[in-house]
């Protein structure tokens, strides 16, 4: 079955402790990216990569790096979570160039 | 800058109550006009790509239009399932990435 798999599903942790959110995708796609959803604000983009080492920021980076070091895994890490950062986060792929695009199941996170 | 606004926020309707959802876009060169559905606690689903003005898409009892400014999902006597938020999304030949609308919450009744 084609899907993208994001973990942890929920996730509580505390102000500056690193997390880092696991996508994986199993479709071959190139492109994935990340976003956060927050209410009145709707889906906005943190962060894409075209492909393998290759990634660059969207519209809402700050706070957050990712790494692509193989084409089927895009981990958002935090280095040092802060309350703003609580937040819905998507992973998605596909969707370049007016493609389709597939959305894991979301990570709801908490900073407290 | 792309912006993407949808209206209205929220729509209630009753079960067969046809209606609109509208989003108007701002790009400099638009690639491709999405429409998304999404169930509270999922990811979003995609349900219909549109490319360019005066084309037109039919999935079940959803049809999405789109115009040079704007995009139109039509919601032709909606069924409790069909509650759902609906996200316009577009992508800008200019850009690598989705600017996605705030969406359009719709709840219908029985």
């Amino acid at each position: 079955e084609a899907q993208v798999t994001q973990n942890p599903r929920y996730l509580i942790t505390v102000t500056g402790k690193k997390l880092t959110v696991t996508c994986s995708q199993n479709m071959n796609h190139e492109y994935m990216s990340w976003y956060r959803q927050d209410p009145g604000l709707g889906l906005r983009q943190i962060y894409y990569s075209m492909n393998v080492e290759v990634t660059d920021k969207g519209d809402v980076p700050e706070g957050y790096k990712v790494s692509r070091k193989e084409k089927r895994n895009f981990p958002l890490i935090l280095e040092s979570p802060s309350p703003n950062q609580t937040s819905l986060y998507f992973c998605a792929c596909g969707g370049v160039f007016g493609t389709e695009a597939f959305f894991g199941q979301g990570t709801r996170l908490t900073v407290v | 800058e792309d912006q993407v606004t949808q209206s209205p926020e929220a729509l209630r309707l009753q079960e067969g109550e046809s209606s609109s959802l509208n989003c108007s876009y701002t790009v400099s060169g638009l690639r491709g006009l999405f429409w998304y559905r999404q169930d509270p606690g999922k990811g979003p689903e995609f349900l219909f790509t549109l490319y360019s003005a005066g084309e037109e898409k039919e999935k079940e009892r959803l049809k999405a239009t789109l115009t040079k400014k704007e995009s139109f999902l039509h919601i032709t006597a909606p069924k409790p399932e069909d509650s759902a938020t609906y996200l316009c999304a577009v992508w800008d030949y200019a850009g690598n990435m989705l600017t996605f609308g705030g969406g359009t919450r719709l709840m219908v009744k029985p």
